[in-house]
């Protein structure tokens, strides 16, 4: 069975600094995809961003870029120019390519942006 | 476009009773999926269905939990004879036919067992 791993249960930044959240991952398979969502306080889950295994290029939008190590099975989420709004619970989220495309989720990182 | 609506936003039971939780998922998409998240948690499998159809249960526990996704109308969680343990947030999503790698999410429902 796929695990996700966030070791770092609380994380903090100043404001307009960079952050990084780590993930890693534990899986047989060689296809599939990764994801990071954010959920504010208001708890709804919004999708940030996606990676497909197959591609070595890293997902970028915007001020969220990802850095993807296959091989590692490492799954780690950059935050540039952290903003206020950024204050919000990450999850990171893994899904077979192929299967029933079910999330695993890992427990999460709060990060929490300082003025 | 409406996004993912789940309904009620907060349901309060008494042990014993049953819960309906409620998801209507975006317009075009034809795939729904149920997570259970628990206080300090992350969000954890529960059932995906298609139209009509059952695809994976295996997060579901065995007893008092089913689920539905009827040819018309919402998609249904139903939990019978709720007990403490059942207090969480469930949250729904939804994805399209052509390309299920990416779901979006409702805003949950937050059920409170009393």
């Amino acid at each position: 069975a796929q695990t996700v791993t966030q070791s770092q249960p609380e994380m903090s930044v100043q404001e307009a600094e960079t952050v990084t959240l780590s993930c890693t991952y534990d899986t047989s398979e060689n296809n599939y995809y990764l994801f990071w969502y954010k959920q504010p306080p208001s708890r709804q889950m919004i999708l940030v961003i996606r990676q497909e295994a197959y591609k070595q290029q890293n997902a970028t939008e915007n001020r969220f870029s990802v850095n993807f190590q296959k091989a590692a099975k490492s799954f780690s989420l950059k935050i540039s120019d952290s903003q206020l709004g950024d204050t919000a619970m990450y999850f990171c989220a893994f899904m077979m390519q192929g299967g029933s495309e079910k999330l695993v989720f890992g427990k999460g990182t709060k990060l929490t942006v300082n003025p | 476009n409406a996004g993912v609506m789940q309904n009620p936003r907060h349901l309060v039971r008494r042990r014993g009773q049953e819960a309906r939780l409620r998801c209507s998922p975006m317009k075009g998409h034809s795939h729904v999926y149920w997570y259970r998240q628990l206080p300090e948690e992350g969000l954890k499998f529960m059932v995906y269905l298609q139209k009509e159809n059952i695809i994976d249960e295996s997060g579901m526990p065995k007893e008092r939990f089913s689920a539905e996704f009827p040819k018309e109308g919402p998609s249904i969680l139903r939990i019978q004879q709720v007990v403490r343990g059942d207090s969480a947030a469930y949250f729904c999503a939804s994805s399209p036919l052509v390309r299920t790698d990416t779901q979006y999410f409702g805003p949950g429902t937050r059920l409170t067992v009393l």
